[in-house]
Order: C-alpha cells, then structure tokens, then sequence
C-alpha cells in the first residue's frame, strides 16, 4: 500500500456525462499528479498540482480539468466524455523535494459506453 | 519535451535467467530516473530509482545502471522468479520545477518457470 488512495475503483458512464475522480496524497506529500493509462498509450501524464497550485501541464485535454484543495486531495473533473477516454487513471504523490520519488495510488478505471 | 524509449516491448526468460530492459531519453536535463512494476490491472509500484550523479545502484536481484553520455538506462533481473512476471516501465524527469514522469512504453516480461 503506497498511502495514496483513490476513489472511486472502478466508474461506468455513457458519452457526453461527466464525472469526477479523486485522489488523497500521502501524508505530508504536497504535490499531486494525474495520469491516463490507456490500452495503447502507455501513461501518459496529465497535470501537476503542487500545494493547490498547478504547477505543469501534460497532454490534458480541454475537456479535462483538475484542481487540489486546501486539505491536498485532488480531483479530475472529466467531462463530455467519449469512448476513447476510457482508460486508468492514476494519482501519485510526492514530497516536492526533489530529487523526489511519485508514489501511485490504485487508479480508477473509467468505462465508457 | 523528454522523450524515452524502451527495449524491447516484450521478454520471455527462463526462470533463474537474468532480464535486461533497455531504456533511452532525449533531454539532457532529466536527472532522475525510476523503473517502476506493474501487474495487471494493478498500480505501477516502484522499484528502484537512480540519480544522475550515480552510475549504478544494486538492490538485492534488482540493479540499474545510468550512462548520462549516451542518454540510456538498463534494468537488470538476475535470477528471475515467476513472480517477476510483469509489465516494467522505466521513467524520466528532470526534478526541477515540474518534476512530473515521462515513461516508457513498457517491457512485458514473462519468466518462464
């Protein structure tokens, strides 16, 4: 167990809905990342979030959005969905010393239909 | 932005056998490079990591090496076990400002018993 938990496991929604993951980093991380892993993709990193600011952006979609809150859990708001975003998604965390390691929490996996 | 390549994307050994996973990456910069293990459906989980100002680390059957001349890094698997079977991804990241990961597209290994 990494210390990073992810809610909810598994998501089953049609296109065009829009749903919301979320993520816990670890205690005492302050920063948070959001990755897709896709079938044919590999992971691919979305964005970073560190301490409630952004601090970088991947290959995130518009329709995609994130935020972190005071507390340091993070959501990805995912909206209009289609079918090619079904996929995992991972959080990880990190202290934001670097160098620094990203530890993965369990994903969710989002299926579309 | 960084670009990392790994070889190859599929390995069959025999138990006991060693594994070689071979990774490059485009950007001078990157300074931090984990490998990460995944078994299906699961969370990448790391397993070792080095920094670029260390040419090999070693833990236990597990070692990497980094040459930062050439751009490349190498997973070694001595004495392979069944339960090394999984997919491998090695990472990235330059550990300064966004320190996010560029992975990979993963090496599936299988160890044969």
């Amino acid at each position: 167990d990494s210390g990073v938990t992810q809610t909810p496991k598994h998501l089953i929604t049609a296109t065009g809905q829009r749903v919301t993951l979320r993520c816990s980093p670890r205690s005492g991380d302050l920063s948070v990342y959001w990755y897709q892993q896709s079938l044919d993709q590999g992971l691919q990193f979305l964005i970073q979030y560190y301490n409630g600011e952004e601090r970088a952006k991947g290959n995130i979609l518009e329709r995609f959005s994130a935020q972190q809150f005071p507390d340091l859990h993070s959501e990805l708001n995912l909206s209009s969905l289609e079918l090619g975003d079904s996929a995992l998604y991972f959080c990880a965390s990190s202290v934001e010393a670097p160098p620094d390691t990203q530890y993965f929490g369990p994903g969710t996996r989002l299926t579309v239909l | 932005g960084e670009n990392v390549e790994q070889h190859p994307s599929t390995l069959s050994v025999q138990e006991g056998d060693s594994a070689v996973i071979k990774c490059t990456y485009s950007d001078s910069a990157s300074n931090y490079f984990p490998w990460y293990k995944q078994e299906l459906g699961k969370r990448p989980q790391l397993i070792i990591d080095i920094r670029s100002n260390v040419g090999e680390k070693k833990d236990q059957r597990i070692a990497v090496t980094l040459n930062k001349t050439a751009k490349h890094f190498s997973l070694h698997i001595t004495e392979t076990q069944p339960e090394d079977s999984a997919v491998y991804f090695c990472a990235a990241s330059t550990q300064t400002g966004a320190n996010n990961l560029f992975f990979g597209t993963g090496t599936r290994l299988t160890v044969i018993p």
